[in-house]
């Protein structure tokens, strides 16, 4: 069974930092594209991140210089650190595997329960 | 970057009827879109994908329609378990989510 297990969210003050991780069951990480999507408070869906192959990494642009995307294949992990956090990064952070196909990713088949992060002074 | 619209922003309907939600491309995503359903609380629950293909374990009451720009998630007859935000997405050109259509009860 896919399980992804997030953790690492909090109360973080602007400029700060936060490491998010996934832990991901029933397969592994290397064999899909993996993302973070984030939720600001009622509002929608936001794709964050992408990382598949060794060294590749896909940012949206509002967090592009600020957020890095990585994995530990030895524990079938993901992560986000997350710098230079701004009042608008406040979300819940899912993380999200890909049906993947081809060379990018497809639809999101199984997300993760999401944990939340908030920038507040 | 493509920009997908979703409408209404929200629809009510009476448990039984037909819901029919629209999501559309600001260009062509050829079939390469997915439908999510989410309840408060809880992740987005992947139901359509490829357009019109239901995923494992979606009920047959759920269909999906449309190519290009133009897309369509119906629900034939709404249960109560059915109220909730549903949202597409596209992955055509990388990875962007509409801004979601909530159902809610008339």
């Amino acid at each position: 069974e896919v399980q992804l297990v997030e953790s690492g969210g909090g109360l973080v003050q602007p400029g700060g930092s936060l490491r998010l991780s996934c832990v991901a069951s029933g397969f592994t990480v290397t064999s899909n594209y993996m993302s973070w999507v984030r939720q600001a408070p009622g509002k929608g869906l936001e794709w964050v991140s992408a990382t598949y192959s060794a060294g590749s990494a896909y940012y949206a642009d509002s967090v592009k210089g600020r957020f890095t995307i990585s994995r530990d294949n030895s524990k079938n992990m993901l992560f986000l650190q997350m710098n230079s956090l701004r009042a608008e990064d406040t979300a819940v952070y899912y993380c999200a595997r890909s049906y993947t196909s081809g060379w990018s990713p497809d639809y999101f088949d199984f997300w993760g329960e999401g944990t939340l992060v908030t920038v507040s002074s | 970057e493509t920009v997908m619209t979703q409408s209404p922003a929200t629809l009510s309907v009476s448990p039984g009827e037909r819901a029919t939600l629209s999501c559309r491309a600001s260009q062509s995503v050829s079939s390469n879109l997915a439908w999510y359903q989410q309840k408060p609380g809880q992740p987005p629950r992947l139901l359509i994908y490829g357009a019109s293909t239901r995923a494992t374990g979606i009920p047959a009451r759920f269909s999906g329609s449309g190519s290009g720009t133009e897309f369509t998630l119906t629900i034939s007859s709404l249960q109560s378990e059915d109220f909730a935000v549903y949202y597409c997405q596209q992955y055509y050109n990388w990875l962007s989510f509409g801004g979601g259509t909530k159902v809610e009860i008339k």
